[in-house]
């Protein structure tokens, strides 16, 4: 199964652009990159996935690079309910059903 | 309408009790996750059932785990002779099993204490 790799925190000030980098070097050509986002003391909520193309979507914006190798979720106006633990998380694909494999995630603080 | 519900939200037992959580996929969702998260880490697999069956339970971390869903729709998780080790949050998931592009619709989950 393919890992990724976020930054352990970070930290965005209000209306501005939140960027969260993942790495995910090993990822084959037909696992897709999905994001989640989990607040505090809630289930993890679905924001976006993509295959190779950008995608946007009333909640964020999610850029892949070329060699598919890294990727990028923009928050284009973030706000402090944002304020979430975001997890990168590359599909795992089999015939009878797919798992999410959750890594530690980036933990975003959006600051007045 | 609905998303996914799970009840109780909060359960606590003593080591070597029994527990059932329950979780309530969205309506028409054939494929249902159960997840469990640590304190600071991000949730961790279990199982998977694509309708009444467990489609994949290579999550399962012994055999005092064990969860059901008879009718493909509302599933129980039992877990036997509770542990400590047990504490966590309990999650569920639920999607509509078909594609590859097919998404998760997670719980609240369940917060579950052992003492």
């Amino acid at each position: 199964d393919a890992k990724t790799t976020q930054p352990t925190s970070m930290d965005c000030a209000e209306g501005r652009a939140a960027n969260l980098p993942c790495n995910h070097s090993t990822i084959s050509g037909n696992e897709y990159v999905y994001w989640y986002r989990q607040i505090h003391s809630q289930g993890p909520q679905y924001i976006i996935h993509g295959l190779k193309n950008n995608e946007t979507n009333e909640m964020a914006s999610l850029i892949i690079t070329e060699d598919r190798k890294s990727s990028t979720l923009i928050l284009p106006h973030a706000t402090l309910r944002d304020t979430a633990v975001y997890y990168c998380i590359v599909r795992v694909v089999r015939n009878y059903g797919q798992n999410f494999v959750f890594g530690p995630g980036t933990r975003l603080s959006v600051l007045p | 309408g609905a998303g996914v519900s799970q009840t109780p939200s909060n359960k606590v037992t003593e080591k070597g009790k029994y527990v059932e959580l329950r979780c309530d996929p969205i309506s028409g969702h054939t494929a249902l996750y159960w997840y469990r998260q640590s304190l600071g880490q991000g949730p961790e697999f279990l199982i998977y059932f694509q309708g009444t069956g467990a489609a994949d339970d290579s999550g399962l971390p012994n055999d005092r785990f064990f969860a059901v869903r008879p009718e493909g729709s509302v599933s129980t998780l039992k877990i036997q002779r509770t542990e400590r080790g047990d504490s966590a949050v309990y999650l569920c998931a639920s999607s509509s099993g078909y594609g590859r592009t097919d998404t998760q619709y997670f719980g609240p989950g369940t917060r579950l204490t052992v003492l």
